[in-house]
């Protein structure tokens, strides 16, 4: 079945330590790959997104994402986390004319 | 004002009540959305539209009734709903399709006593 899976339902991260959170998709043609961030009280934000080309993509508040084809994955990573980061995080994927999301990843962040 | 408004933030209604949510965007996209966020549950897409035109209906009980006046006005009209329903509602907005990244409100927390 087609699916967007975010394997870690929480991480922990100390504040300044790096972050990586995983995001798997499984559908046979690639397609356009998204991360949100939705704080509490609030809707998703766009962090990036990926169409084709450089495998490696910049987005806003220090984020980037890793588009692996062989691994069917697009990783988000933060070199050094900050308190503002605690949040819940969102992989999507654009398929037909909708988005599919992922169940999320929620962030805590330690002092 | 910019990006997209919902209102009202927060209801609370019982379940024999008629209620309205209302999304406004003022990015120009031709497409508009409403989700369902429940706790421990992924975002659920219940309705979108396309240049005002219904395009996709996700199985959503007949008590959610959308309207969509324009492309920049999107309404979930509410009635007889049950405590299942309570949840975060999000509505969103995009240029369509697939591509096109959608850009989210800050919700209407609805509560059904």
């Amino acid at each position: 079945a087609q699916s967007v899976t975010q394997p870690d339902i929480h991480i922990t991260v100390s504040e300044g330590a790096s972050l990586e959170l995983r995001c798997n998709y499984s559908y046979g043609a690639t397609p356009y790959l998204f991360w949100y961030v939705q704080s509490p009280g609030q809707g998703l934000q766009l962090l990036l997104k990926y169409f084709s080309g450089d495998t490696l993509v910049q987005g806003i508040k220090g984020f980037e994402a890793e588009f692996k084809r062989s691994q069917s994955s697009f990783n988000l990573r933060k070199p050094s986390v900050h308190w503002s980061d605690a949040a819940e995080y969102f992989c999507a994927v654009g398929l037909d004319q909708n988005f599919v999301f992922g169940p999320g990843t929620r962030l805590s962040v330690l002092p | 004002e910019t990006g997209v408004t919902q209102t009202p933030r927060h209801l609370v209604m019982g379940m024999t009540n008629k209620k309205s949510l209302k999304c406004e965007q003022h990015l120009g996209h031709n497409a508009m959305y409403w989700y369902k966020q429940s706790a421990k549950k992924p975002l659920e897409l219940m309705f979108v539209y396309n240049f005002k035109e219904q395009t996709e209906n996700n199985s959503v009980p007949s008590r959610f009734s959308p309207e969509c006046p324009n492309s920049s006005h999107l309404f979930l009209h509410l009635h007889t709903l049950q405590p299942e329903d309570s949840a975060l509602y999000l509505c969103a907005s995009s240029q369509g399709g697939a591509s096109q990244p959608q850009h989210f409100g800050d919700g209407t927390r609805l509560s059904i006593l």
